[in-house]
């Protein structure tokens, strides 16, 4: 069936250190879109990518959206304790726009 | 306030039984999604609703239901419960249906099922 994967699964780093998070999917996406949801919250809307290619800035994060629409990525520049969290991708098969395939999330620790 | 308002925020009902979660979603908003989360899991799409009609069905029990009314404002029902539903139930709206925009998400009803 149609998947999004994520990878890594957890993450512990140091504040100041980078931070990755890798969505593929097992079909070309319509869209991806990138939710946070911090300890004990609601997943919250950070950016929806929808070009092929396209990259995305909001302060310290870096979202792109893979030229073949089925990866994406989320860069953290210099963790903050701010930034602890789970972080989920999501996107419409192409052609199917009727749901989102959610990725399981990447779980980050930032020790301060 | 994400202007998504779900109720209650956290219920306790034992097995067997029957119970009712509410979502109003934020305005201006046709779409209504249900997604149950266990602990430490993903989200669960379980069902969308678009101006009042069922729009998409994902993994929802027979035991599950829900309805939008002329309102907007949907009801997820659980009946028979069993143990493994005790979850965080999240509702979410969004402008238009399906996946072309992005989700505001309520802050959730925690259900726990003894």
């Amino acid at each position: 069936g149609q998947q999004v994967m994520q990878i890594p699964q957890y993450q512990h780093v140091q504040e100041g250190e980078d931070f990755t998070t890798y969505c593929n999917s097992s079909t070309t996406l319509s869209n991806i879109q990138w939710y946070k949801q911090r300890p004990g919250g609601h997943p919250v809307f950070l950016i929806q990518l929808v070009k092929s290619g396209e990259v995305k800035k909001q302060k310290r994060l870096t979202f792109q959206f893979g030229e073949a629409k089925k990866n994406s990525s989320l860069h953290i520049t210099a963790t903050q304790t701010t930034d602890v969290g789970t972080y989920f991708c999501a996107g419409p098969r192409a052609g199917n726009n009727r749901k989102l395939i959610w990725g399981l999330g990447t779980s980050l620790a930032v020790n301060p | 306030d994400s202007g998504v308002t779900q109720t209650p925020k956290h219920l306790i009902t034992a097995t067997g039984q029957r119970v009712t979660l509410r979502c109003s979603p934020r305005s201006g908003d046709l779409s209504v999604y249900w997604y149950q989360q266990s602990l430490d899991q993903g989200l669960q799409f379980l069902i969308q609703y678009y101006n009042g009609e069922e729009r998409a069905k994902g993994n929802i029990l027979e035991r599950f239901s829900a309805q939008q009314f002329p309102d907007l404002h949907s009801e997820l029902n659980l009946s028979s419960l069993e143990l493994g539903d005790s979850a965080l139930y999240f509702c979410a709206s969004s402008v238009g249906g399906g996946g072309n925009y992005g989700y505001t998400f309520g802050s959730g009803t925690r259900l726990t099922v003894v």
